[in-house]
C-alpha cells in the first residue's frame, strides 16, 4: 500500500533553534518527493521538490534530504522564526499516476 | 506571483443539496486537480483533469462528484447530493506539467460544511 509516514507528529521549539522533521515512504513507483508548508486553514505551499537522483535541496532556511534506497527524507529548518509555525507535509508523487500521496504532517510550533 | 484562486472560501449547505466549488487555476497551467482534507486528517486526492477530461480519480470520487472546465479559466467541482461526511476543506491545484516537476500550486481552499 502506498503510504507516507511522518514524525514527530508535533514539535515545539524556541525561536532561533534548528529542527529536523522526518518522512518515510512506501510509494511505488516513485516519481518525486516534496515538502509543503501548510498554515492553518490555508492551502499547502511547496518548499522543495526532489527527484530520485537528488539527495539534497535547499530553499532558504529549509534543507530537504532524500535517501531513495532507504525511502527516507528529512526537512531541516535552520534558525527558526515565529512564522515557521505551521504543518509541514511530506508528499510523494506516484510515478505512474497524477496522484500525490500526502503524509499526516508535523505540526511545528515556534515559541519566542 | 501567479496563484490558484478558489471561491467561496466557506460554504454551508444542507444535506442533500448540490454544491459547486469554483477554482481559477494559474493561466498557463494545463493539469488541474481537486483534493480534500477532512478536519484532522491527511489531504486526499480526488481527481485530476487534463485536456477536458478526467485523467484519474480516486475511490472517493464516486457518481456524486463531477468536474468541469466550463470556459477557458474556471475549473469546478460539483457534489450532486451532499452528505454529512462531505464536510471538509477542498483544495484545487494546478500544474504546468504532467508529473508536477515544479510542484503543483494549491489554492487556499473552500471549507464545505454540510449540516
Amino acid at each position: 500500500k502506498n503510504q507516507v509516514e511522518q514524525s514527530p507528529q508535533s514539535l515545539i521549539i524556541l525561536e532561533g533553534k534548528n529542527c529536523t522533521l522526518q518522512c518515510n515512504y512506501t510509494v511505488s513507483p516513485f516519481s518525486n518527493l516534496r515538502w509543503y508548508k501548510q498554515d492553518t486553514g490555508r492551502g499547502p505551499v511547496s518548499l522543495t521538490i526532489m527527484t530520485f537522483s537528488e539527495n539534497t535541496k535547499s530553499n532558504g532556511r529549509y534543507t530537504a534530504t532524500l535517501d531513495a534506497d532507504t525511502k527516507q527524507s528529512s526537512l531541516h529548518i535552520t534558525a527558526s522564526q515565529l512564522s515557521d509555525s505551521a504543518s509541514y507535509i511530506c508528499v510523494v508523487s506516484l510515478g505512474s499516476s497524477y496522484k500525490l500521496i500526502f503524509g499526516s504532517g508535523t505540526r511545528l510550533l515556534v515559541r519566542p | 506571483e501567479p496563484e490558484v484562486t478558489q471561491t467561496p472560501s466557506h460554504q454551508v449547505t444542507q444535506m442533500g443539496q448540490e454544491v459547486i466549488l469554483r477554482c481559477v487555476p494559474i493561466s498557463n497551467h494545463l493539469y488541474f486537480y481537486w483534493y480534500r482534507q477532512i478536519l484532522g486528517q491527511k489531504v486526499e486526492f480526488l481527481v485530476s483533469f487534463y485536456n477536458n477530461e478526467i485523467s484519474e480519480k480516486s475511490e472517493i470520487f464516486d457518481d456524486q462528484f463531477s468536474v468541469e472546465r466550463p470556459d477557458g479559466s474556471n475549473f469546478t467541482l460539483k457534489i450532486r447530493s451532499t452528505k454529512l461526511e462531505d464536510s471538509a476543506m477542498y483544495f484545487c491545484a494546478s500544474s504546468d506539467r504532467a508529473r508536477d516537476l515544479r510542484g503543483a500550486f494549491f489554492g487556499q481552499g473552500t471549507r464545505l460544511t454540510v449540516v
